[in-house]
């Protein structure tokens, strides 16, 4: 257990639609990362969150969102969901902003949309 | 751009078999390099890392050196396990510019049989 979690495990949507992936980051980790797994584009770095600020961007749709809470939890939220973006998608998170520290990983939202 | 390439899968062995999954990597700079393996049903878990050339980064029994002449970062395992069957990724930082984000191979699935 990595000590990250994840909310839902599982969500199943149709096309258009809009949902809200959260993720809660080990007690005292400050940096929060979303990735998307898929099977044909691989892992892909969405964005990362430092202590409520955006720290750095990856390949996100502008269709998808993130924030980080006070209280350090984050939130990707999808919108206009496309066939496309079924995916499992990933919540890390690092106890200090830079990506040389270690990243631990959530068990994953797996998304599919209809 | 940094990319990461690793050899396909799946790649099925026998227990106590010799494991190599070989990993390459494309980077301006003195990149990070790192080994992660993502069990099934779970998230991804850092296995190794290497922060500068000839270092040698192990754990669980797996082993990888950091190549700079031949830009490999390949894993090896002298024994396999059953255990030891996921999928496993190569990833870099590279450590030139502010964005330090996590670039990932494909990963390459190993199966382990009794």
């Amino acid at each position: 257990d990595s000590g990250v979690t994840q909310t839902p495990k599982h969500l199943i949507t149709a096309t258009g639609q809009r949902v809200t992936l959260r993720c809660s980051p080990r007690s005292g980790d400050l940096s929060v990362y979303w990735y998307q797994q898929s099977l044909d584009q691989g892992l892909q770095f969405l964005i990362q969150y430092y202590n409520g600020e955006e720290r750095a961007k990856g390949n996100i749709l502008e269709r998808f969102s993130a924030q980080q809470f006070p209280d350090l939890h984050s939130e990707l939220n999808l919108s206009s969901l496309e066939l496309g973006d079924s995916a499992l998608y990933f919540c890390a998170s690092s106890a200090l902003g830079s990506v040389h520290n270690e990243q631990f990983f959530g068990p994953g939202t797996r998304l599919t949309v209809l | 751009g940094d990319s990461v390439t690793q050899m396909e899968g799946p790649v099925t062995l026998s227990e106590e078999a010799f494991l190599t999954i070989n990993c390459t990597y494309t980077a301006t700079g003195y990149p990070s390099l790192f080994w992660y393996v993502q069990y099934p049903g779970e998230g991804l878990q850092l296995l190794l890392k290497a922060t500068k050339a000839d270092d040698k980064g192990s754990n669980k029994g797996f082993e990888a050196t950091y190549r700079k002449e031949t830009t490999s970062f390949h894993l090896e395992k002298g024994s396999v396990q059953v255990s030891d069957s996921a999928v496993y990724f190569c990833a870099l930082i590279n450590n030139a510019g502010n964005n330090r984000k996590l670039i990932w191979g494909l990963g390459t699935s190993l199966a382990v049989n009794p």
